[in-house]
C-alpha cells in the first residue's frame, strides 16, 4: 500500500512564527503536492512538484514555500504565519510523468490553527 | 475559466441508492476523478472517467457525459461506512486537478 506520511495531525502556532509541515512518502512517487482544504472549497494547490528540488507554484503560492532536496520527502513552508493560514494541510503524491489518470495518495492531513 | 458544481449535501438511507452528480465547465478536460474522504482522513481514490460513459466497480459506478459537462457516481446498496464526503475533481488542459467543494452523504439506519 501506498503511505503518505504527514508529520504532524494538530499544529497550533502563533502569528508571525515560522512554520514546518513536513510529508514523506515510500511509493518512490516522482510528484508531490500540498494542498490546503477549507470549508465549502475545493481542495486547493499551493505547491507542486515533479522532481527532486524541482518546485512550481500552484494556484494560491502566496505566503508559502517549499522544499524537496530528497524525492520521498516534501516540506512546506509558512515563512511568517497569519491567521488567515489556519486551514486543513494535505500532502498527496502520485507516480510517473504521464499525468492523464494520475492517481494522487493523500496523507491524513495536518489541521493547523495560528492564533 | 473552469468551474465545477456538486451538492453540497445528501441523506439516504441504508441499503438504498444514491447518486451525486458533478458539473462542470472547461475549456480543457483530461479526465474526471472522483474521490471519497471520511471525516479527518485522507481523500481515497475511487475513479476516474476520461471517456463516455459508465465504469462500474462494485458498489459504485461513474458516469461521464463530456459533451454535457456532466459527472455521477452512484453508491448501491448502501452501508452505514459509505458516510463520507465525496470529491469531484476535473484533470484540466495542464494536468492540474481543479477540485469541487465535495458533497457531504449522510446515511440513516
Amino acid at each position: 500500500d501506498v503511505k503518505v506520511t504527514q508529520s504532524s495531525r494538530y499544529l497550533v502556532k502563533r502569528t508571525g512564527e515560522k512554520v514546518f509541515l513536513e510529508c514523506v512518502q515510500d511509493m518512490d512517487h516522482e510528484n508531490m503536492f500540498w494542498y490546503r482544504q477549507d470549508p465549502g472549497l475545493g481542495l486547493r494547490l499551493i505547491y507542486f512538484s515533479y522532481d527532486v528540488k524541482m518546485k512550481e507554484k500552484g494556484d494560491i503560492p502566496e505566503g508559502y514555500s517549499v522544499s524537496r532536496e530528497k524525492k520521498e520527502r516534501f516540506s512546506l513552508i509558512l515563512e511568517s504565519a497569519s491567521t488567515n493560514q489556519t486551514s486543513m494541510y494535505l500532502c498527496a503524491s502520485s507516480f510517473g510523468t504521464d499525468l492523464a489518470k494520475n492517481i494522487q495518495y493523500f496523507g491524513a492531513g495536518t489541521r493547523l490553527s495560528v492564533l | 475559466g473552469q468551474n465545477i458544481d456538486q451538492p453540497t449535501e445528501m441523506t439516504a438511507t441504508e441499503g438504498a441508492i444514491v447518486q451525486i452528480n458533478c458539473t462542470y465547465q472547461t475549456s480543457g478536460f483530461n479526465g474526471l476523478f472522483w474521490y471519497q474522504q471520511h471525516a479527518g482522513e485522507a481523500p481515497t481514490f475511487l475513479s476516474y472517467n476520461v471517456l463516455d460513459g459508465l465504469e462500474e466497480k462494485g458498489r459504485f459506478s461513474s458516469f461521464l457525459s463530456r459533451s454535457k459537462g456532466y459527472s455521477y457516481l452512484l453508491l448501491k446498496e448502501l452501508q452505514m461506512k459509505d458516510s463520507a464526503s465525496y470529491l469531484c475533481a476535473l484533470l484540466d488542459s495542464n494536468y492540474q486537478l481543479i477540485w469541487g467543494a465535495g458533497t457531504k452523504l449522510i446515511i440513516k439506519p
